[in-house]
């Protein structure tokens, strides 16, 4: 078991979709993070949340929309989505520390038709 | 804008090779973080460096941090198919503890 676990595994949608991405860590951790991860690009940070406040949010389109009900739990809500949204999105936490490391979860693989 | 390149992109070795994989960058990190992630599974962390020289080793594995925090590399000796995945750095600061900028990455293949 990783600590971090994220479900579904696999998400196909379509554009008009509504659909959420969840995320489940059993660390302790105060921090939890979205990152998404495409071909030949580095991962990019999506959101960050410490003791369940937003504390980043790196110029995402409103169509991904965060959720941190506790320091526990993190969702992506996605809705009209678009087909260059496909990729793996990685949730992770940590203990919001300087240098603290990442522990990430396995991903969903999102595929938007 | 931090960035961190990674070479190679890809490497294909055979089982018993020694390699070596670079993360540099123009700017200065203060720490530098390397990942592995196997096919099907998120990055796992292999390392932190946080120290300019600094050289750390796990089994097979041995890490660098340049003397200026600009660039870091990764060794590994008598390579085995277990190796294969993605190897990802990461550095840290830039007045954030919790934004790291990260390479594309180096996909290494060790065939038996």
């Amino acid at each position: 078991e990783t600590g971090v676990t994220q479900t579904p595994r696999h998400l196909v949608m379509g554009m008009t979709n509504k659909k959420s991405l969840k995320c489940e860590q059993h660390l302790g951790h105060n921090a939890m993070y979205w990152y998404k991860q495409s071909a030949k690009k580095p991962l990019e940070l999506m959101f960050v949340y410490s003791l369940e406040e937003r504390v980043e949010n790196n110029s995402v389109p409103s169509r991904f929309s965060p959720e941190c009900p506790n320091s526990s739990h993190l969702f992506l809500h996605l809705h009209t989505l678009q087909p260059e949204d496909s990729a793996l999105y990685l949730c992770a936490s940590s203990q919001g520390q300087f240098n603290s490391p990442l522990h990430f979860g396995n991903g969903t693989r999102l595929t938007v038709t | 804008t931090q960035l961190l390149e990674q070479s190679p992109q890809f490497l294909s070795i055979q089982e018993g090779e020694n390699l070596t994989v670079y993360c540099n960058s123009s700017s200065v990190f203060s720490s530098l973080q390397w990942y592995r992630q196997e096919p099907g599974e998120g990055p796992v962390l292999l390392v932190t460096v946080v120290t300019g020289g600094e050289v750390k080793k796990l089994k097979r594995l041995t890490f660098q941090f340049g003397d200026a925090r600009k660039d870091s590399s990764l060794h590994i000796t008598a390579a085995q198919p277990g190796d294969t995945g993605l190897y990802l750095c990461a550095g840290g600061g830039g007045g954030s503890n919790y934004k790291l900028t990260f390479g594309k990455g180096t996909l290494l293949t060790v065939n038996p």
